[in-house]
């Protein structure tokens, strides 16, 4: 079955710098990778995703990137701010299949 | 749009009773709806896949005897832990996914189920 690893497992950073948390799969049938932001008590919300078709996508200050060949994919939040301190989660998954896979999250904390 | 809900959010009962959690999609309909567990700073784990008419498939070492999932329409899926105990504690999370569509999955909020 596919593995999904994430680093690091936490990660502060000052308001205002930028971000980066990096996954990597084990499935080369892997072609869709969301991003899930999950605050303290709640369940986990889509921030992007990206499908195996495409290198990289931008929302505002998250971007996420893909490397198929390499098998891993990144999260990138510029500009920082406190309001970004969650735990984040990848996942892999495949169009023929229902199964996310998830990674073991990464608690960001943003310092004022 | 694409809204998840759980009920209840939080919930504590006794050792040996039965507790039931519901997950509706509130804005779309649903074929599948999946449900995770996830203890406190860990990632989820999935627990079983709710099919809209059909036996959930559950994934290896997740008791089908002990947790009893109900997907009975498109926008319905519950979860019931049967007997209880302590171990069972944990937040459960729902998640569906359009009945058509790309791959997306929308969350639930989560319960916390606290056993005594």
């Amino acid at each position: 079955g596919e593995n999904v690893e994430q680093h690091p497992s936490t990660l502060s950073v000052q308001e205002g710098d930028s971000a980066v948390i990096k996954c990597t799969y084990s499935d080369s049938a892997s072609n869709y990778f969301p991003w899930y932001k999950q605050e303290l008590g709640k369940g986990p919300q889509l921030i992007i995703d990206i499908r195996s078709n495409v290198g990289e996508k931008k929302d505002q200050r998250i971007a996420v990137t893909l490397n198929k060949t390499a098998k891993h994919f990144s999260l990138h939040i510029t500009e920082t701010q406190p309001e970004d301190s969650a735990v984040y989660f990848c996942a892999a998954s495949t169009w023929n299949f229902n199964k996310f896979y998830f990674g073991s999250g990464t608690k960001l904390n943003v310092k004022p | 749009g694409a809204v998840v809900s759980q009920h209840p959010s939080r919930v504590i009962c006794k050792s040996g009773t039965s507790v039931k959690i519901e997950c509706r999609s509130l804005d779309f309909q649903a074929t599948t709806m999946f449900w995770y567990r996830q203890f406190p700073k860990q990632s989820l784990m999935l627990m079983a896949t709710s099919n809209e008419g059909s036996k959930a498939t559950y994934e290896q070492g997740v008791e089908k005897d002990k947790f009893l999932i109900n997907h009975a329409s498109l926008t319905l899926s519950t979860l019931t832990v049967t007997s209880a105990h302590p171990e069972d504690s944990s937040f459960y999370i729902c998640s569906a996914r359009f009945r058509t569509g790309n791959n997306e999955q929308f969350f639930g909020p989560g319960t916390r189920l606290t056993v005594l």
